[in-house]
């Protein structure tokens, strides 16, 4: 059964310096999210792509987090500096024309 | 608004059945999700009423919907120590995005 891949599966960094993390949605999902999900939280959404165009970043804090996802298949995550408040889980999740949205096994980040 | 809400933590025995409630706020609403936490990983896609529906039953899952009172139910059959994890609730727009807000989360413990 396919799978959104996601790496690393943890991160533990100090904090200012830069973190990315990866994403490879399942193949042929045109739709690409990356939600954010602090523990005791549900997750929320950080980006959507739909193939290598961004539709909705509205809650991606831009002055330190970045994506792109350049040829429309996989996506990268980047946050410079990293702060003591982005330690969260990063979850990755695709879609393709149906509604489901399927999600990858997540990045734990720890900013220490 | 955007809100959807759970109630924290549910404890049953094994073999029982377990009902996990939900709210939401958007009555624009047109796909309900319920999807299923285990520690440290990812969101696996339980099961999802259209808006116009009811009811819907997959096995031992039953989702109920009331959409005059925005309240949506997951109803776990012959629950199981397998089944003990943080069941998150969504609701999706009918916009062109998709976009998934989610509960906090409901804990389930299992007790044998």
């Amino acid at each position: 059964e396919a799978e959104v891949a996601q790496s690393p599966r943890y991160k533990i960094t100090e904090k200012s310096q830069a973190v990315a993390f990866w994403c490879d949605p399942i193949s042929g999902h045109a739709t690409l999210y990356w939600y954010r999900q602090i523990l005791g939280q549900g997750p929320e959404l950080l980006v959507q792509f739909q193939d290598e165009s961004v539709v909705d970043d509205s809650q991606l804090p831009k002055d330190r987090f970045s994506a792109e996802r350049l040829k429309g298949v996989d996506s990268t995550l980047k946050i410079q500096p990293a702060e003591l408040g982005d330690s969260a889980m990063y979850l990755c999740a695709s879609k393709a024309g149906d509604l489901m949205q399927y999600f990858g096994p997540g990045t734990r980040l720890t900013v220490t | 608004g955007e809100d959807v809400e759970q109630s924290l933590f549910l404890s049953v025995r094994e073999g029982d059945s377990s009902v996990i409630n939900c709210t939401y706020t958007d009555s624009s609403s047109t796909y309900l999700y319920w999807y299923k936490q285990e520690p440290g990983a990812g969101l696996q896609l339980l099961t999802y009423i259209f808006s116009n529906m009811d009811m819907k039953q997959d096995q031992r899952l039953t989702v109920l919907l009331n959409k005059k009172d925005k309240h949506l139910s997951l109803r776990i059959a012959d629950t199981q120590t397998g089944d003990s994890a943080i069941y998150f609730c969504a609701e999706s727009r009918g916009d062109s995005s998709y976009k998934l807000i989610f509960g906090s989360g409901t804990r389930l413990l299992v007790r044998p």
